[in-house]
Parts: C-alpha cells; structure tokens; sequence
C-alpha cells in the first residue's frame, strides 16, 4: 500500500526565508501528489497539486518538485509570512485511486 | 463561493451514546470524503461516496461507524455505541468528479472535534 511521510515534524524558519518542505513515499505506482497546509482548528487547506508526468510545478510562492526516482517531493515556499505558519501535508495517490494516502504533517513556524 | 460545511463543529458526549455528523459538500462537487484526524496525526480515511457509485467503505475501523449520502449531496457519518477511542476530529471533503482519469484535489471542512466522555 501507500505511505507518505515527512522528514521532519517540525521546521522553524525566521520571515523573509525561503522554506522547503520534504516529504518521501514508497509506492513508486503514485502519480498523483497534492500539499495540504492546515492551520489550528481548520480543515486541510489545497496549496497545489502535481502529476508524475511534471517534475516541477509552481503556484503564488510556492514550488512543488518532484524527484520520482528517489520517490521524494518538496514544497518550496518563497518569502515565508508569520502567515504560513501551519502543519503541512503531502499527500499521495495511485493506480487510478481517488483517494490520497496522507502523512502525518509537518508544522512549519515562522519566527518574525 | 461556499465551502464544504461540517457540522455541529463540536459534539461531547458520552460513552456508549451514538452521535450524527454532517457534512455539506461543495455545489456540483460530487466526489464525498470522510477522514478521521487525531491530536497530531495524519488523516486517516475512513468512507469515500463518488456520485451513484457504492461507496468505499475500505476506511471504516468497524461495523458502528456508517455513512450515507442521500441524493447526492448531504452526507451523514454515524457512530453507534460511541468509544473513548473515536475522540477525534472528522473531515469531510468533496471534490470534483474526476474526467478523463484526471484527479481533482480536495476540499475540506473545518471538521467536527468529537470528544466521548
């Protein structure tokens, strides 16, 4: 089956910095991966999505890259805001399944 | 527009007492989710509805949590006989139906924190 993880739990970052967010999956039949950012007491919101037919795709300060050769995804996020202070998700689809495995999160601070 | 509306946004009570929650999707979205979240934990799935399909039912831990989706819309997840263990907080999220074998991402509600006493 499908696992989804991240590096690390927590990443503390001062504003202004870029962020980079890991996440690793062990299912090489996935070809579909979307970043979740979830602040306290709300749902997972969607930041953005990516296919493994691209290895790159970018968004309002944000980048998704996708290494399927070493099964690794990141999420960049560019001039990081108090705002983007929250828990992280990448989350991870395959076989024509429409339901994403996700990982446990990472919670990403920003220190102003 | 509006989002995908859970409610009641939080549910306390006690042991062994079965509790509804509900969840609006998204208009026109007919791809339903439900997902259970624990204090620092992962979503884990629990029911997928997909417009008429059977629903994937792969996600419930037993046989006292169900849910149904009546006329394609509103969703109700049930938990009879509730335990200490369902303390956690339910998702739901919709989305749009897949074309073309292309997946669309999901939206979510802000949930229902559920406490058993």
């Amino acid at each position: 089956g499908e696992s989804v993880g991240l590096h690390l739990p927590t990443l503390s970052v001062q504003e202004g910095d870029n962020s980079i967010i890991n996440c690793a999956y062990s299912n090489s039949a996935s070809d579909y991966f979307i970043w979740y950012k979830q602040e306290s007491g709300k749902g997972p919101q969607f930041i953005i999505d990516i296919r493994s037919n691209m290895d790159k795709r970018q968004g309002q300060r944000v980048t998704v890259l996708l290494n399927k050769t070493v099964k690794h995804l990141s999420l960049q996020i560019a001039a990081t805001q108090p705002g983007d202070s929250a828990v992280y998700f990448c989350a991870g689809a395959s076989g024509g399944s429409y339901i994403p495995t996700f990982g446990r999160g990472t919670s990403l601070i920003v220190h102003p | 527009g509006a989002g995908v509306s859970q409610s009641p946004s939080n549910k306390v009570t006690e042991k062994g007492k079965d509790v509804e929650l509900r969840c609006d999707p998204i208009s026109g979205h007919t791809a339903l989710y439900w997902y259970r979240q624990s204090l620092g934990q992962g979503l884990e799935f629990l029911i997928y509805f997909q417009g008429n399909s059977a629903p994937d039912k792969s996600g419930l831990p037993s046989d006292r949590f169900s849910a149904e989706r009546t006329g394609g819309s509103v969703s109700t997840l049930t938990i009879q006989r509730t335990q200490q263990e369902d303390s956690a907080v339910y998702l739901c999220a919709s989305s749009l139906a897949p074309w073309g074998g292309v997946r669309q991402p999901q939206h979510f509600g802000d949930g229902t924190r559920l406490s058993i006493l």
